[in-house]
């Protein structure tokens, strides 16, 4: 089954512990993003990804870490996790062949911060 | 850049009656339209997308909206709502030739009254 999977879907944490969380995807797909979710706002991007070893900034990057060292994994990381980063995030991805696609979002990752 | 705006925090509708949702976008070009679904708890579902042609696109679940490059709009229609399309719905745009980024908007939350 295609799918973009996410772990842990629920993570709480104190602030100043380093976190990792996980998305991985099976469809081959070259662009991944990093999405947060805050009531009100809609959906901001974090960092995305155009393919291996090339990530950027999106709208609101401070404070994360993203690497892309395979294709299929791109981990968002919290180095010093603050209570403003509880959130509810959310990974995705698409095919990138020039033009915009769908995006494929996992189920999400509620974060909490104390 | 690229921005959407749904005017419209929350609808409230019998079940039985017609859905509009509104979305207004602003990009300079033509642009992709997209519009997800977020059922409670669950990651987003695309339920339509317009990248060019036919400016009435047909998605899942019944639902289908209409581009109107000249109101600059992308509404999302539905003639009869069932108790199950109670989530929250987004709006988004895609710029061509971009980084394949997906400006979402705030988001309507649908509720649907027996």
């Amino acid at each position: 089954e295609a799918q973009v999977t996410q772990n842990p879907r629920y993570l709480i944490t104190v602030t100043g512990k380093k976190l990792t969380v996980t998305c991985s995807q099976n469809m081959n797909h070259e662009y991944m993003s990093w999405y947060r979710q805050d009531p009100g706002l809609g959906l901001r991007q974090i960092y995305y990804s155009m393919n291996v070893e090339v990530t950027d900034k999106g709208d609101v990057p401070e404070g994360y870490k993203v690497s892309r060292k395979e294709k299929r994994n791109f981990p968002l990381i919290l180095e010093s996790p603050s209570p403003n980063q509880t959130s509810l995030y959310f990974c995705a991805s698409s095919l990138s062949q020039g033009v915009v696609n769908e995006q494929f979002f996992g189920p999400g990752t509620r974060l909490t911060v104390l | 850049a690229q921005s959407v705006t749904q005017p419209d925090i929350h609808i409230t509708v019998s079940e039985g009656a017609s859905l509009e949702l509104r979305c207004n976008y602003s990009y300079g070009a033509t642009p992709y339209l997209f519009w997800y679904v977020q059922s409670p708890g669950q990651g987003l579902q695309l339920l339509l997308k317009y990248f060019s042609g036919d400016t009435l696109v047909q998605g899942i679940k019944g639902f289908e909206a209409e581009f109107k490059r000249s109101q600059s709009s992308f509404n999302l229609r539905k003639p009869s709502v069932h108790w199950s399309d109670a989530a929250e719905y987004f709006c988004a745009v895609g710029a061509r030739g971009s980084n394949y980024k997906l400006t979402f908007g705030k988001g309507t939350l649908l509720t649907v009254n027996p």
